[in-house]
């Protein structure tokens, strides 16, 4: 069936950087871009950026732009979000999403979610 | 950037009753190529988000017939005919029209 799946956990310290990864599977990974999306603890949802799977093409959250890359590797289905420098307010659930503008399939599909953690 | 605005924030339902959620747009969402790129999306406790209503009124499969999506422009609403216990959680709209994508604040429905 058509899923995403998340990495596990991660524990960090201010100033360090996390990599999460989206594995997807299902469908034509190629076809689609990935949104990733985060929630802080009793928190609402903000969009962080998207990547196309396609050809990598990338648009990021102007508040996270020069500390969030997005990549794909399109040889095993794995979307990734490389979130640097990070802070406590970075704690959050982060969310990858199947996404592509124009298409009835756009966030049809999410991942498990990701907790990452900052404290010292 | 294109702020939504949910309304209530809060909203406690007899269950078998109706419930309505209202979003607001800071402009209008209607997409250079015709289409209304907003979406719905419920939020149970501990799961991850699940698409009910893409495209303003589109019910996405599996999605019970009591969900439905109206609106246009900048003002839409989703409606849950009779509420049943399941439906408890946070509902969240959002824009897929202009970057940056936005999300509402969310609204809780709970049951009274």
């Amino acid at each position: 069936q058509v899923q995403l799946v998340q990495s596990g956990a991660e524990v960090k310290k201010p100033g360090a950087s996390v990599k999460v990864s989206c594995k997807a599977s299902g469908y034509t990974f190629t076809s689609y871009g990935i949104s990733w999306v985060r929630q802080a603890p009793g928190q609402g949802l903000e969009w962080m950026g998207w990547i196309s799977a396609y050809n990598g093409n990338t648009n990021y959250a102007q508040k996270l732009q020069g500390r969030v890359t997005m990549t794909t590797d399109t040889s095993t289905s794995t979307a990734y979000m490389e979130l640097r420098s990070l802070r406590s307010d970075d704690t959050a659930v982060y969310y990858c999403a199947r996404d592509w503008l124009g298409s009835d399939d756009a966030f049809d599909i999410w991942g498990q979610g990701t907790m990452v953690t900052v404290s010292s | 950037d294109v702020v939504m605005t949910q309304s209530p924030l809060s909203l406690p339902v007899t269950l078998g009753q109706p419930a309505s959620i209202s979003c607001r747009s800071s402009q209008s969402l209607v997409h250079s190529d015709g289409n209304t790129y907003l979406n719905w999306f419920q939020q149970r406790p501990g799961q991850s988000p699940r698409r009910l209503i893409y495209k303003v009124s589109n019910r996405d499969s599996g999605v019970p017939d009591r969900f439905s999506g109206s609106g246009s422009g900048t003002d839409f609403t989703l409606k849950i005919s009779r509420v049943e216990a399941e439906d408890v959680g946070v509902y969240y709209c959002m824009q897929g029209t202009h970057w940056p994508l936005t999300f509402g604040g969310g609204t809780k429905v709970e049951i009274k």
